[in-house]
């Protein structure tokens, strides 16, 4: 079955610390990785995908196959970077279609 | 400036009527999808549209009904309202279903109240 995992519901972390947002994933074929972030009374938009292997307001993040992860690094955290962060799946199994995590809230205090 | 709309953007209801969440876009994509955003679930996936005349169920379809007569307008009914669909409601366009795509763009959700 196809899953994205996200694992934590809430991560608080101060201004300037570094930053992981964990995404495990279960797919069987060759999925394609992306994350989106919902601001605070904003859409819902795509942050970065993995193909493109950019680096996206200093986020980053790798796929790592052999542990089925997509985790969303940046190595200091701003305020303005709070917001819900998804993890989501796409690929030919699932048509195409896009299978998202729970959402991660990220907290970044002053 | 084009885009994706939803409208109502808030509605109350009470179990048992029905109730029809709009969303129109002007970029003339194919594919449109409606989500629904809950608390520990994320997004999930309730039905999506390749093109007009052309819809498809996700993953938690049951109690609703899509329609797309026109590739601008994808209504989503809920035929009669329960309160576990309680939800904020995401529309989203996406001009090809690829894997060299995976950029929704999405409307500003509808939030709504089953009483």
């Amino acid at each position: 079955a196809q899953r994205v995992t996200q694992p934590e519901k809430l991560l608080s972390v101060f201004k300037g610390a570094p930053v992981e947002l964990k995404c495990n994933y279960s797919y069987s074929g060759s999925p394609e990785l992306f994350w989106y972030v919902q601001y605070s009374r904003q859409r819902l938009q795509l942050l970065l995908r993995h193909i493109s292997r950019e680096s996206i307001k200093g986020f980053t993040a790798d796929l790592n196959k052999g542990e089925t992860s997509f985790h969303l690094k940046k190595p200091f955290a701003q305020e303005e970077d709070s917001a819900m962060y998804y993890c989501a799946l796409s690929g030919m199994d699932s048509s195409y279609k896009l299978i998202f995590g729970s959402g991660t809230r990220l907290l970044v205090r002053p | 400036d084009a885009g994706i709309t939803q409208s109502p953007r808030y509605k109350i209801t009470e179990t048992g009527r029905q109730v029809t969440l709009m969303c129109h876009q002007t970029w003339s994509h194919s594919y449109m999808f409606w989500y629904r955003q809950d608390l520990g679930h994320g997004l999930r996936l309730i039905y999506y549209s390749a093109a007009a005349d052309i819809t498809d169920k996700g993953e938690v379809p049951d109690g609703y009904v899509v329609s797309r007569s026109k590739t601008e307008n994808f209504p989503l009914t809920l035929e009669s309202a329960t309160r576990s669909q309680t939800s904020v409601y995401f529309c989203a366009s996406s001009r090809i279903m690829t894997e060299y795509t995976g950029e929704l763009f999405f409307g500003e959700g509808s939030r709504l109240t089953v009483l």
